[in-house]
């Protein structure tokens, strides 16, 4: 599976959009990028994923760059109910439903 | 419709116990994963269950045993438990096959703390 590499934390005001960051340089072609967060004290929550197009949903979007080495996840306004750990994973789907969770972004959605 | 339930939800064990922690997939699901928390190192996929098959397993001890029943409930066991078996422990299920198809449901977790 491929590494990838996001900020620890991140701040955001409320309202406006939250871009959340994540490089995976090592992804190879059968690599999806996936989504989720963990707010505090709950379990995490699945949010988007992709391949190579761009992906939208009623919670977020996904940008992928063409070369596929980095992705943006944004939220577009965010709420404090945002606040949470964001987790950006990269992998193939040959791995059934295991996923491979690194350290995350901390956003904090500030009033 | 009813999300991923886990038992108990806290539970306080001492060195050298067991314990056992339940799952009840969310209704027609037939994928079962498992997953550990701990703050120094984070989340840890222990195993996962399709239709009663453990198809993938994580990089943990024996200690640590899982299965999964016909209705798609499953179980998780620690054996000999050691002070840094405390932890969250997170069960998700899925109606697909392949992380990539569907997205994967967690519950609230059961918290171990062990003595």
């Amino acid at each position: 599976d491929a590494k990838t590499t996001q900020p620890p934390s991140m701040d955001c005001a409320e309202g406006r959009a939250a871009n959340l960051p994540c490089n995976h340089s090592t992804i190879s072609g059968n690599e999806y990028v996936y989504w989720y967060r963990q707010i505090h004290s709950q379990g995490p929550q699945y949010i988007i994923h992709g391949l190579k197009n761009n992906e939208t949903n009623e919670m977020a979007s996904l940008i992928i760059t063409e070369d596929r080495k980095s992705s943006t996840l944004i939220l577009p306004h965010a709420t404090l109910r945002d606040t949470a750990v964001y987790y950006c994973i990269a992998q193939n789907n040959n791995a059934g439903n295991m996923l491979t969770f690194g350290g995350g972004t901390r956003l904090m959605v500030k009033p | 419709k009813a999300g991923v339930t886990q038992t108990p939800r806290y539970l306080i064990k001492t060195r050298g116990q067991q314990v056992t922690l339940s799952c009840s997939p969310i209704s027609g699901h037939r994928s079962v994963s498992w997953y550990q928390q701990t703050p120094g190192q984070g989340l840890q996929f222990l195993f996962e269950y399709f239709s009663e098959t453990q198809r993938n397993k994580g990089n943990f001890p024996g200690r640590f045993s899982g299965r999964q029943f016909s209705n798609s409930r499953s179980e998780m066991n620690v054996s000999t438990l050691e002070l840094g078996d405390s932890a969250l422990y997170l069960c998700a299920s899925s109606s697909t096959g392949r992380v990539n198809t569907g997205e994967l449901f967690f519950g609230e977790g059961s918290r171990l703390t062990v003595l």
